[in-house]
């Protein structure tokens, strides 16, 4: 069946360094990869996403990453500040079918 | 402004019960879905609704009844509260953007405890 998984549920950094979350998933037909944030209390947020036929997207401190042969993907997030702590999920999604599929998800701590 | 709200933010409540959960945005999105979190932290899709019309039905029983009076609003009632309802539920709608991107924006949630 479908799904979408993290290697690791928690990730520890310090304040300054770079953070890289990891996901795996299972369904090659997924259109789009997406990263949200989602802090303590909050909604999910949208950080980022990445079309299937790309291997690389950047944003404001963020780029993702996405290994098609190997089904994996990742956030890296440079220069690591207090505020990215969270839980960070990756999802995919198929344009034909507007249905969102979440990871379990990784909690990034990010230590001063 | 708040772009998706929910009311009430937290919801205690007794077994079967029913209860109903609201939801608006100002978006101006076609699409909303309501969502499970569980204590895990394990999102799930229970269903979408694209102006007014049901999309997707994820298997929910059903005395989850969704209702979306118009396009800003999708309610969520609950019928006969099962302590495995026990939750935090959002709300989030979209609109396609270029290229079939889109972006989901995702209300506040709304904590659901059964006792």
């Amino acid at each position: 069946g479908e799904s979408v998984g993290l290697h690791l549920p928690t990730l520890s950094v310090q304040e300054g360094d770079n953070s890289i979350i990891n996901c795996a998933y299972s369904n090659s037909a997924s259109d789009y990869f997406i990263w949200y944030k989602q802090e303590s209390g909050k909604g999910p947020q949208f950080i980022i996403d990445i079309r299937s036929n790309m291997d690389k997207r950047q944003g404001q401190r963020v780029t993702v990453l996405l290994n098609k042969t190997v089904k994996h993907l990742s956030l890296q997030i440079a220069a690591t500040q207090p505020g990215d702590s969270a839980v960070y999920f990756c999802a995919e999604r198929k344009t034909s079918y507007d249905k969102v599929i979440f990871g379990p998800g990784t909690s990034l701590s990010v230590i001063p | 402004d708040t772009a998706v709200s929910q009311t009430p933010k937290y919801l205690v409540t007794q077994m079967g019960n029913d209860k109903s959960i609201k939801c608006e945005q100002n978006l101006g999105h076609d699409t909303m879905y309501w969502y499970k979190q569980d204590s895990k932290k394990f999102l799930k899709i229970m269903f979408s609704y694209n102006n007014k019309e049901l999309i997707i039905n994820e298997t929910v029983p059903n005395r989850f009844s969704p209702k979306s009076p118009d396009k800003a609003h999708l309610n969520l009632h609950i019928n006969s509260l099962e302590l495995g309802d026990s939750a935090v539920y959002f709300c989030a709608s979209s609109q396609p953007l270029i290229q079939g991107r889109y972006e989901q924006y995702f209300g506040p949630g709304t904590r659901l405890t059964v006792t």
